[in-house]
């Protein structure tokens, strides 16, 4: 049973170039969230997707979007890069009958250094 | 909003026990979680309370006091490969079922 899996695992971008980073869910999960996690920090909510629909978001600018397939694997996107952006992007899966135990699984990230 | 805090570092010994404290202020509750995350590695789920009191599970157990905004994580006989970060999570009232993470803290086990 394959888990959540996340491409590429390490990236590396110059300011003002744009990202796209994937994300497949844990075989049988329908929901997909995406946290950024900088250094020395815990994981911060960019946003979730359900039934192809971004169904909460985090305080995050429009610069990060993303889109949900019909086979539930997803993508993020981050435009107009700023160095900030430099941080661990993890993908999280749960599946929505879950919801109130609501224990993630998490991909091992996507590493993304701009310059 | 919401505020969640643990420490930062913490260190032990192997063989030891050691509790991992992690305090709270939200606009409602609806669960709190522990995960555990390795250096360069997915975090993993280790514990999810919503009532108060204690879940045991092995050697890692999980407390909370709603009234308090207060949980631990408490870690027995410690090995050395519970060297990680420990992320306090918390699910404010709000029905959104999204966690909202603490810095984590940095446990180091010593020999």
């Amino acid at each position: 049973d394959a888990g959540v899996t996340q491409s590429p695992t390490h990236l590396i971008k110059t300011r003002g170039q744009q990202v796209t980073l994937r994300c497949s869910p844990k075989s049988g999960h329908d929901t997909v969230s995406w946290y950024q996690q900088a250094l020395g920090q815990g994981p911060q909510f960019i946003f979730q997707y359900y039934e192809e629909e971004e169904r909460q978001r985090g305080n995050f600018p429009d610069r990060f979007s993303g889109h949900q397939f019909p086979n539930y694997s997803s993508e993020l996107n981050v435009n107009a890069l700023l160095l900030g952006d430099s941080a661990l992007y993890l993908c999280a899966s749960t599946l929505s009958s879950a919801f109130d135990t609501g224990e993630l699984f998490f991909g091992e990230g996507s590493r993304l250094t701009v310059l | 909003g919401q505020n969640i805090d643990q420490p930062t570092e913490m260190t032990a010994t192997e063989g030891a026990i050691v509790q991992i404290n992690c305090t709270y202020q939200t606009s409602g509750f609806n669960g709190l979680f522990w995960y555990q995350q390795h250096a360069g590695e997915a975090p993993t789920f280790l514990s999810y309370n919503v009532l108060d009191g204690l879940e045991e599970k092995g050697r890692f157990s999980s407390f909370l006091s709603r009234s308090k905004g207060y949980s631990y994580l408490l870690l027995k006989e410690l090995q050395m490969k519970d060297s990680a970060s420990y992320l306090c999570a918390v699910r404010d009232g709000g029905g959104s079922y999204i966690p909202t993470f603490g810095r984590g803290t940095s446990l180091i086990v010593h020999p």
